[in-house]
């Protein structure tokens, strides 16, 4: 069953340290991957994907389908950072898709 | 800006008293996706349409409903809410073909059942 896992439901870092978001899925096809965050009172909005191979923010990911991951790295957090991240799979169902969500981890960034 | 809009931002209505939840977009996607999150949950898929075509979810109970007039409006109709409807229903639009292409989601319905 296609399935995202996010480890950790909290994280807190201090300002400057580095921080990394865990997630790892479970599927079977070739995967896409997406990041999604969150910050308070706005909406969920993409952060970045895996083809793109961006830096978004300050944000990298790399897939690794070897050990199924794609951790959510940065390396040095800002306040500004704090939010909720979601890692999601999309499963592509012939022009539409669909995401299959982690359950986010809340990240805080400490001054 | 092009954007999806959910109104209202908070609902409450009735246990068993039927409620609609509107989203619009200004993004001319062919796409348009419900999804429901509960608190401390990830956002769940219940349907989507491409174009006209609904496309249902296999677990997503009868009780859930859904309408799209046109490309630009879609609706979230729950016939008969329970208790433990209660939770942020997420619109969220994307564009129709190959390649991967992210959601766009809109702020969200917040529905309470009293």
């Amino acid at each position: 069953a296609q399935r995202v896992t996010q480890p950790e439901k909290l994280l807190s870092v201090f300002k400057g340290a580095p921080v990394e978001l865990k997630c790892n899925y479970s599927y079977s096809g070739s995967p896409e991957l997406f990041w999604y965050v969150q910050y308070s009172r706005q909406r969920l909005q993409l952060l970045l994907r895996h083809i793109s191979r961006e830096s978004i923010k300050g944000f990298t990911a790399d897939l690794n389908k070897g050990e199924t991951s794609f951790h959510l790295k940065k390396p040095f957090a800002q306040e500004e950072d704090s939010a909720m991240y979601y890692c999601a799979l999309n499963l592509p169902r012939g022009g539409s898709e669909k995401l299959v969500f982690g359950k986010g981890t809340k990240l805080t960034v400490n001054p | 800006d092009a954007m999806v809009i959910q109104n209202p931002r908070y609902q409450v209505t009735q246990f068993g008293k039927p409620v609609t939840l509107s989203c619009s977009q200004t993004l001319n996607h062919n796409v348009m996706y419900w999804y429901q999150q509960k608190s401390s949950q990830a956002p769940k898929l219940l349907f989507h349409y491409y174009d006209k075509d609904f496309n249902n979810e296999a677990d997503t109970p009868d009780n859930f409903q859904s309408r799209r007039p046109n490309t630009s409006f879609c609706f979230l109709d729950i016939r008969s809410p329970g208790l433990g409807d209660a939770a942020m229903y997420l619109c969220a639009t994307s564009r129709e073909g190959p390649g991967l292409k992210p959601q766009h989601f809109g702020d969200g319905t917040r529905l309470s059942i009293l």
